[in-house]
């Protein structure tokens, strides 16, 4: 129940098009969902996250979408580019029993765009 | 921009030695994690630590594993008895309050490798 599911494992886009990266959850104490970019041989980098009260959220290119009753949310990449190449990951995190929070990671998306 | 260090960015090591990684977590934060990545799979969570203690711990943390912050500024993370299994990319993070402990801020990290 901890699980976080993402898919697809790797994704292959032209430059200026649209890459969607989907994932699920079961648990329902999920409070916040966190989306990282990972480049190789560096450390997960935070891209953007949102709370379950609201359906979407948007910085610059990346929105993410949350469908709270399906238990879904999604990572939109507009007008995507050769730079936005890299390793994806969605994450979920719910209130603490201790002092802090801990993530649980999907299994993470790679991506690459085509120039 | 401050950020998570850890060194060292390799480390070679046989099995049934122990090692220990460090990190230099951002210097006004207050909750430090571990995490590792074995290659090719999700981040997994190892440990969360705050005040001095650990918060909470995954089952992968069992008695092989220890943290301490020994200083005011040093974060390690010890393995006494290496494995082959252990052979992963492991992560340090830092948030600065309980509040924000969702933002985790990861260093680039360090790849260990048990023979």
């Amino acid at each position: 129940q901890q699980q976080v599911k993402q898919s697809p494992q790797s994704l292959i886009v032209q430059k200026g098009g649209i890459s969607i990266i989907n994932c699920a959850y079961e648990n329902t104490a999920f409070d916040y969902f966190p989306w990282y970019q990972q480049f190789p041989g560096k450390g997960p980098a935070l891209l953007i996250a949102i709370r379950p009260d609201v359906s979407e959220k948007k910085e610059g290119r990346f929105t993410i979408s949350f469908n709270k009753s399906a238990k879904q949310f999604s990572l939109h990449i507009m007008d995507s580019q050769p730079g936005d190449s890299a390793t994806y990951f969605c994450a979920a995190s719910s209130p603490p029993s201790g002092s802090a929070r801990q993530l649980t990671f999907g299994s993470g998306t790679q991506l690459t765009v085509l120039p | 921009e401050p950020e998570v260090t850890q060194t060292p960015s390799h480390q070679v090591t046989q099995m049934g030695q122990e090692v220990i990684l460090r990190c230099v977590p951002i210097s006004n934060h207050l909750y430090f994690y571990w995490y590792r990545q074995i290659l090719g799979q999700k981040v997994e969570f190892l440990v969360s630590f705050y005040n001095n203690e650990i918060s909470e711990k995954s089952e992968i943390f069992d008695d092989q594993f220890s943290v301490e912050r020994p200083d005011g500024s040093n974060f390690t993370l010890k393995i006494r008895s290496t494995k082959l299994e252990d052979s992963a990319m492991y992560f340090c993070a830092s948030t600065r309050t309980y509040v924000r402990s969702y933002e985790q801020y990861f260093g680039p990290g360090t790849r260990l490798t048990v023979t």
